[in-house]
């Protein structure tokens, strides 16, 4: 599975969109883009993910870049509950198992 | 609420010993996956389970084992505990493996002494 980077912290105003960036400039035809966040030692919770086109729903919107070698979490209007660390992971549609975990996006959430 | 049920919550145990950490998968979810988060390693893959069978083997060590059983819940078993055993332990489960969507549990942490 191909590698992704994210900042590694970022900080958001109450009520503004967040947008977290993530690089995956390695990425194959065949991977897909997953983000799940992680509030405090809590159980990981999945958001989104998309292939190629850009993906929304309840949660956050997703955008993938035309040569799929970026792509941007949104989460549109950011509240103290969004506080957490952002994965974004880069996963084949044939690969059976794990989901590559790397350091995340430490997102700060302030009033 | 993910429907991934983890027990114990906290487990504490000394050095040399056994525990068995228990995951029970959303209604309806085949396969099984055991995390393990430590302070210096991050979120790393242990073992997948689908449908009762070993699907998928990460950097899980010679002491751990793990198991899917026919009502498709899992048990991860841990012996001759070290200090560095100390972390958080996730299950997930998704409906199959490949693409589907894997949920966690709220996880078992673990403080070996």
């Amino acid at each position: 599975d191909a590698k992704t980077t994210q900042p590694p912290s970022m900080d958001c105003a109450e009520g503004r969109a967040a947008n977290l960036p993530c690089n995956h400039s390695t990425i194959s035809g065949n991977e897909y883009v997953y983000w799940y966040r992680q509030i405090h030692s809590q159980g990981p919770q999945y958001i989104i993910h998309g292939l190629k086109n850009n993906e929304t729903n309840e949660m956050a919107s997703l955008i993938i870049t035309e040569d799929r070698k970026s792509s941007t979490l949104i989460l549109p209007h950011a509240t103290l509950r969004d506080t957490a660390v952002y994965y974004c992971i880069v996963r084949a549609d044939d690969s059976w198992g794990k989901l590559q975990f790397g350091a995340g996006t430490q997102v700060v959430v302030t009033p | 609420d993910s429907g991934v049920t983890q027990t114990p919550k906290h487990l504490i145990t000394a050095t040399g010993q056994r525990v068995t950490l228990r995951c029970s998968p959303r209604s309806g979810d085949l396969s099984v996956y055991w995390y393990q988060q430590s302070l210096d390693q991050g979120l790393q893959f242990l073992i997948q389970y689908y449908n009762g069978e070993e699907r998928a083997k990460g950097n899980i060590l010679e002491r751990f084992s793990a198991q899917q059983f026919p009502d498709l819940h899992s048990e991860l078993n841990l012996s001759s505990l070290e200090l560095g055993d100390s972390a958080l332990y996730f299950c997930a489960s998704s409906q199959g493996g490949s693409l589907h969507t894997q949920y966690f549990g709220p996880g078992t942490r673990l403080t070996v002494l």
